[in-house]
């Protein structure tokens, strides 16, 4: 079955540097993949998606990749700010019993803290 | 524009009883889902429902039910209450294969 996995151990960073994040899966290329924001005692908020015959796609400080060879994603965030400081999820479509409604599998979260 | 709506926000119940999540969006989205997160799991689906009239089990949905009342309103039914099923529950909803909306989440605690 797919795995995915994110950076384990926290991410600290100093403020205006550029974080990188990763998810890796383990199985089949999925057809599309997503990254979200999720703030304490909040539910996830989206950010982007990128499909499996795009390369790299990009929203203001936000960027990112995804590389089928790898079977990675990288997301990037430049000149981070301490508001950025959130828990990061990636997910990844699962084609089981899909239909039309491919459901989403979703890696454990990377916490980012940027620090002033 | 409320999104999605999850009530209630917190609940703590005794080992046995029973309630009910309820969740409504305003976006018609036709895929709707009912959410467990758990530290050092993940969100793990319970339910979902594609469109209006169909509802599917997700990865772990033994003690729940639900009920996909018409396109806005998808409810989660805790029959008997376990201590396992303490948990922060989030209700989504998405069009086909694009970007899911989640409420704001039901923390509870079975005792």
């Amino acid at each position: 079955s797919q795995k995915i996995e994110q950076n384990s151990e926290a991410l600290n960073i100093q403020e205006g540097k550029t974080a990188t994040l990763t998810c890796n899966y383990t199985n089949y290329s999925p057809a599309y993949l997503q990254w979200y924001r999720q703030d304490p005692g909040r539910g996830p908020v989206f950010l982007l998606l990128i499909r499996e015959n795009e390369k790299e796609k990009r929203k203001e400080r936000l960027k990112v990749t995804f590389d089928t060879t790898l079977k990675q994603s990288l997301f990037h965030i430049t000149a981070s700010q301490p508001a950025d400081s959130a828990t990061y999820l990636c997910a990844l479509d699962s084609p089981y019993n899909a239909g039309n409604n491919r459901k989403l599998i979703w890696g454990l979260g990377t916490s980012l803290a940027v620090n002033p | 524009n409320a999104g999605v709506t999850q009530t209630p926000k917190f609940q703590v119940l005794k080992t046995g009883q029973s309630m009910t999540l309820q969740c409504a969006q305003d976006m018609n989205h036709n895929s709707m889902y009912w959410y467990r997160q758990d530290p050092g799991m993940g969100l793990r689906l319970i339910y979902y429902s594609a469109s209006e009239g169909t509802t599917d089990k997700g990865e772990v949905p033994n003690g729940y039910n639900v009920s996909r009342l018409n396109k806005r309103e998808f409810s989660l039914r805790l029959e008997s209450a376990a201590p396992s099923q303490t948990s922060v529950y989030f209700c989504a909803s998405s069009e086909y294969n694009t970007e899911a909306f989640f409420g704001q989440g039901t923390r509870l605690t079975v005792v």
